[in-house]
């Protein structure tokens, strides 16, 4: 199974940072790659699909890159609802494998 | 309204069995693949299973396979996990989630527990 290396775990920021969130496969992906926002006690939301791809509602804070290995997600200007947990899942091959989580907190 | 509820989950004994349903509705449920997600009290995502369009296909984490069976009711537009065998590390909360058509997992339901203890 292909392994998601995801960093940090964590991370404080301020409101208005900007944040950088990154995801390394074990192997080469292409760009099937996902970026999700969960919040405690709630299901999960797509941000981002095709690594780069915003879904739609999505504020255009949120963007997505990289290719093959390398992913990030960047948050350009940190909003107070932004504070959650996130994900990246690469959707490449099965088993589908989600990276172990970042959770973003308030400095 | 576009959605997706699941039930089914509860208490049971290690060695049970319990089958999850997850209801579809707003949208043509039989045009989308359809996976299973869970997540243990306090840990991150996994990964269970998936199945296509028309149920001929299916996919599974090496923890469940052979334990875990994936299928689903186009006319009833209803997702279900049938979940054989269950060991204490299946204590998770379950959620069904749809592909969308441009990528990802696009629609997600609120979850449903599934607690296996003594």
């Amino acid at each position: 199974a292909i392994q998601m290396t995801q960093s940090p775990s964590s991370l404080s920021a301020s409101v208005g940072d900007r944040v950088t969130i990154t995801c390394r496969a074990s192997q080469g992906i292409r760009n099937d790659l996902g970026w999700y926002q969960q919040k405690p006690g709630k299901a999960p939301k797509l941000l981002i699909y095709a690594a780069s791809s915003l879904q739609s509602g999505v504020p255009s804070r949120f963007s997505g890159s990289g290719s093959g290995t390398d992913f990030t997600l960047t948050i350009s200007s940190l909003q107070p609802e932004d504070f959650a947990t996130y994900y990246c899942l690469q959707d490449y091959n099965y088993p589908h494998t989600f990276g172990q989580g970042t959770k973003l907190e308030i400095k | 309204e576009v959605q997706l509820v699941e039930s089914g989950g509860g208490l049971v004994q290690p060695g049970g069995s319990l089958r999850l349903s997850c209801a579809a509705s707003g949208f043509t449920f039989s045009s989308y693949w359809m996976h299973w997600v869970r997540q243990a009290p306090g840990k991150g995502l996994v990964w269970v299973s998936r199945i296509n369009s028309d149920g001929s296909s299916t996919s599974y984490a090496d923890s469940v396979k052979g334990r875990f069976t994936i299928s689903r009711d186009n006319a009833k537009n209803t997702l279900y996990l049938q979940m054989n065998s269950l060991r204490a590390e299946d204590t998770a909360v379950y959620y069904c989630a749809r592909v969308g058509h441009l990528g990802g997992l696009d629609l997600w339901g609120r979850g449903t527990l599934v607690t296996v203890s003594s």
